[in-house]
């Protein structure tokens, strides 16, 4: 199985900071890597799919990028809203396998 | 607008067995695969299970493989999930998802739609 790891499992930041989530897959995954942001209490929702595509909806602010064996999730402006858990998660081969999760908290 | 809908969720004792529904609506249901994910309380995303559109090819996580089958009524738009032998470790949040594709091994797809769980509590 293929293992995914994140980093930081937390952090604090501040309304309009930049962030950036590392994702790290234990073989390499082409771009078959997706992003989600779970809020408490609600199911996660996709933001990126294949590594860099802005799913339908997703504010301009959220990017990511990456391939091979290394992945990042840029908020370029963090806003209140983007308080919340971050996932990423590999779709090159099944099982299909989350990261454990970044949560980004308000500093 | 794309619905999920689970439900059966509940308090089992260990070794029993539970009949997980999931409800879909606002989409054509068999354009697409599905999948349970779950989430054990205050942890992370697993996936369990994965269906294609015609319940031609299923998948399992090793953890319910033998012990859980998905299954589909593409007449009635509903996934299900049979959960057998249940562990504590099986306790959980149960998602129903859905695939951004057909099929329910392809590389490079993504869970577009979730709905919002149904708790699974496995305890003497």
């Amino acid at each position: 199985d293929i293992q995914m790891t994140q980093s930081p499992s937390s952090l604090s930041a501040s309304v309009g900071d930049r962030v950036t989530i590392t994702c790290r897959a234990s073989q390499s995954i082409s771009r078959f890597l997706n992003w989600y942001q779970q809020k408490p209490g609600k199911a996660p929702k996709v933001l990126i799919y294949a590594a860099s595509s802005l799913q339908s909806g997703v504010p301009s602010r959220f990017s990511g990028s990456g391939s091979g064996t290394e992945f990042t999730l840029t908020i370029s402006s963090l806003q209140p809203e983007d308080f919340a858990t971050y996932y990423c998660q590999q779709s090159y081969s099944t099982p299909w396998t989350f990261g454990p999760g970044t949560q980004v908290e308000i500093k | 607008e794309v619905q999920l809908v689970e439900s059966g969720g509940g308090l089992v004792q260990p070794g029993r067995s539970l009949r997980l529904s999931c409800a879909a609506s606002g989409f054509t249901f068999d354009d697409y695969a599905i999948h349970w994910v779950r989430q054990p309380p205050g942890k992370g995303l697993e996936w369990v299970s994965g269906i294609s559109w015609n319940s031609g090819s299923i998948v399992y996580a090793d953890s319910v493989k033998g012990r859980f089958t998905i299954s589909r009524d593409n007449a009635k738009n509903s996934l299900f999930l049979q959960m057998n032998s249940l562990r504590a470790e099986d306790t959980a949040l149960y998602y129903c998802a859905r695939d951004s594709q057909l099929t329910v091994a392809g590389t490079g797809t993504y869970f577009d739609f979730w709905g919002q769980g149904t708790l699974v509590t496995v305890s003497a």
